[in-house]
């Protein structure tokens, strides 16, 4: 059972214009949800989060979008630029572990 | 070290044989988690450790699988008997204190396992 969907296994974004990364989840009980970005031969890193109490969340360039009642987010990258080309990762936890359940990723390319 | 440490970063074995896969975690954090990738797949969570709490092993996929983590610092994940959908990278990583609090979690750059 899926829990966190990233249904887009590809994006491809012309430089200087806005990236748009999706993902849905089903467990209603998941309160916090993080973003990673993934570069080739690396492991992920850290790149912005969101409680579930908000529904934006903005850093620099990056802002994080939570629907709860879509139980859906979104990564909003703009400008995108070429080096921002990765594999993204959302991922969520709830209750009372700290297991994160990570979708299955999406591929961004930002073409020069 | 500054980052999460993990070796080794390349292990080719045979089918069948067992494999142990080490994790430093950044000094400090008392959480550290095991994830893996296959080809083409998303991050698949395995176990993770939380202090001198018992760990949640709910993601090992077959008792071939099992973890360990001495001393609240270093972890080996070992794998018995290896066979070829073992193969994949492994990922460990760490964070000060619970996640529930919102910590950051640092990831390993991976021990990329192929079993041939």
């Amino acid at each position: 059972d899926q829990q966190v969907k990233q249904n887009s296994p590809s994006l491809s974004v012309q430089e200087g214009r806005i990236s748009i990364l999706n993902c849905d989840y089903t467990n209603s009980m998941f309160d916090y949800f993080l973003w990673y970005k993934k570069y080739p031969a690396e492991g992920p890193t850290f790149l912005i989060s969101i409680s579930s109490i908000k529904d934006k969340n903005e850093d620099g360039r990056f802002t994080v979008f939570l629907n709860k009642s879509a139980k859906h987010l979104s990564l909003h990258i703009v400008p995108s630029q070429p080096g921002d080309s990765a594999v993204y990762f959302c991922a969520a936890k709830g209750g009372n572990t700290g297991k994160l359940i990570f979708g299955q990723g999406t591929t961004l390319q930002v073409k020069p | 070290g500054a980052g999460v440490s993990q070796s080794p970063s390349n292990k080719v074995t045979e089918k069948g044989k067992d494999v142990e896969l080490r994790c430093d975690p950044i000094s400090g954090h008392t959480a550290l988690y095991w994830y893996r990738q296959s080809l083409g797949q998303g991050l698949e969570f395995l176990i993770y450790f939380q202090g001198n709490s018992a760990p949640d092993k709910s993601g090992l996929p077959s008792d071939r699988f099992s973890a360990e983590r001495t001393g609240g610092s270093v972890s080996t994940l070992t794998i018995q008997r290896t066979q070829q959908e073992d193969s994949a990278v492994y990922l460990c990583a760490s964070s000060f204190g619970s996640p529930l609090s919102g910590n950051t979690i640092y990831f390993g750059e991976g021990s990329w396992l192929t079993v041939v």
